[in-house]
This record gives C-alpha cells, sequence and structure tokens, in this order.
C-alpha cells in the first residue's frame, strides 16, 4: 500500500507553453498532498501544500500564477505550470499521507525539460 | 522546524553495516525524526522515524539518544543498490505537515 503515481514521467515543452502533471494516491486518500522542486544536485525544496477543495498554500518565493495547483478530490492533485521558461526545467516531485496517518509517500517524480 | 546537519558523504562496503548519524540539537520534545532515502533521478522513499524510542523495521533501525539530540540510521548489510542519498528531518508528527528536506547524505556502498 501507499502507493503514489505521477504523469507524465518526463515532458519536452516548448518555452511558453504551459504543462500539467498530476500526482495521484492509488491505495488511499488524502486531503492534502505536497509538491517539490529540484535542481540538479541540489535537495527537494517544497513549493506549495495542496489541499483537497480549497487553495493551496504556497511557499515564500513561489509563484501561485504560475505554477496552478488543483486539489480536486482525495486522490489527485495537479501541478500546472504555466507559460514556461527554461529556468523552470526542473524535476517535480509530490508527496501525501494517508488520512489518519502522518507519514508521507512520494511520487517517482517528473522531469521537465522547456525549450 | 528543527534544523539537521548531516555528513556530506560516506563510503560503505557492501554487506557491512551503513552507520549514518544525525545532528538534531534543537529539536523539540513532540517533534519526530524521519528518515528517508533518495536513489539517482527517483522520488524519495520512506524508510524509518521515530520519537525517542529506538525503531527497527524492515529496512533500518534508528537509534535515538536519550537527549534526542543526535540520532544514527543503521543499515544492518549494505547493498549496492542502498547507495542513495539519505535526509535525516525533523517535525511534528501530525497530518498535513510539510517535510523540510537538507542537504542529506550521500551513501556510496562499495563492492
Amino acid at each position: 500500500g501507499a502507493v503514489v503515481s505521477q504523469h507524465p514521467s518526463r515532458v519536452i515543452c516548448k518555452s511558453g507553453t504551459s504543462v500539467k502533471i498530476e500526482c495521484r494516491s492509488l491505495d488511499f486518500q488524502a486531503t492534502t498532498m505536497f509538491w517539490y522542486r529540484q535542481f540538479p544536485k541540489q535537495s527537494l525544496m517544497l513549493m506549495a501544500t495542496s489541499n483537497e477543495g480549497s487553495k493551496a498554500t504556497y511557499e515564500q518565493g513561489v509563484e501561485k500564477d504560475k505554477f496552478l495547483i488543483n486539489h480536486a478530490s482525495l486522490t489527485l492533485s495537479t501541478l500546472t505550470v504555466t507559460s514556461a521558461h527554461p529556468e523552470d526545467s526542473s524535476f517535480y516531485i509530490c508527496s501525501a499521507a494517508r488520512v489518519s496517518r502522518e507519514t508521507q509517500y512520494f511520487g517517482p517524480g517528473t522531469r521537465l525539460l522547456v525549450l | 522546524d528543527a534544523k539537521t546537519t548531516q555528513p556530506t558523504s560516506m563510503d560503505c562496503a557492501e554487506g557491512r553495516a551503513a552507520n549514518l548519524p544525525c545532528n538534531h540539537s534543537t529539536i523539540s520534545g513532540n517533534e519526530y525524526v524521519y528518515w528517508y532515502r533518495q536513489i539517482h533521478s527517483q522520488g524519495p522513499q520512506y524508510i524509518i522515524h521515530g520519537l525517542k524510542n529506538n525503531e527497527t523495521n524492515e529496512m533500518a533501525s534508528l537509534i535515538i539518544t536519550e537527549d534526542r539530540k543526535s540520532s544514527t540510521l543503521i543499515l544492518p548489510h549494505a547493498t549496492l543498490r542502498d547507495t542513495a542519498v539519505y535526509y535525516c528531518i525533523v517535525g511534528l508528527m501530525e497530518y498535513g505537515n510539510k517535510l523540510v528536506f537538507g542537504a542529506g547524505t550521500i551513501l556510496r556502498v562499495k563492492s
């Protein structure tokens, strides 16, 4: 149990386009999911906390209008990178915790390359 | 959230125990110690967590000092597949609490 998936695993897009990344908890419900970004040879940096049925909470310095988060159900959160630029190229990772449990489980990550 | 200090890197011989230390001298009384690891180009994997008692599961053991200011993650018989970045994180054990990752320790298991 406690499997988190992400789709797509890799995506290449042109500068100026938008990209949507999905995060799903496959065998449990999660009212809260988290989105992280990781640049090469760096640690994970928390971008935002996604709450089912309400607005996401963004970390300082993360543009909420650029990184749109929607948590429409207890098993799905989406991150949309709008008007992507080459500097948005990164490894995006989501995590989720089971309702009534506290340990977070991470997805396999999505590698985004913006040309 | 309390911060942690870990060595940048460590080497371990295959088949031997890998002991990864972590200092968390500012940990508060209700904060837990979590360990995750990240194998190259994958999402982090949960290993173990604890409050004050030593913990063991199928992956590892966690030894927390009595004053809770430091801990050690023990992989009893390291394999090449255990080569990864290991993160020690302290945080509150409550639903929805975010995890703040530091730089972690690069563990290289060598044959």
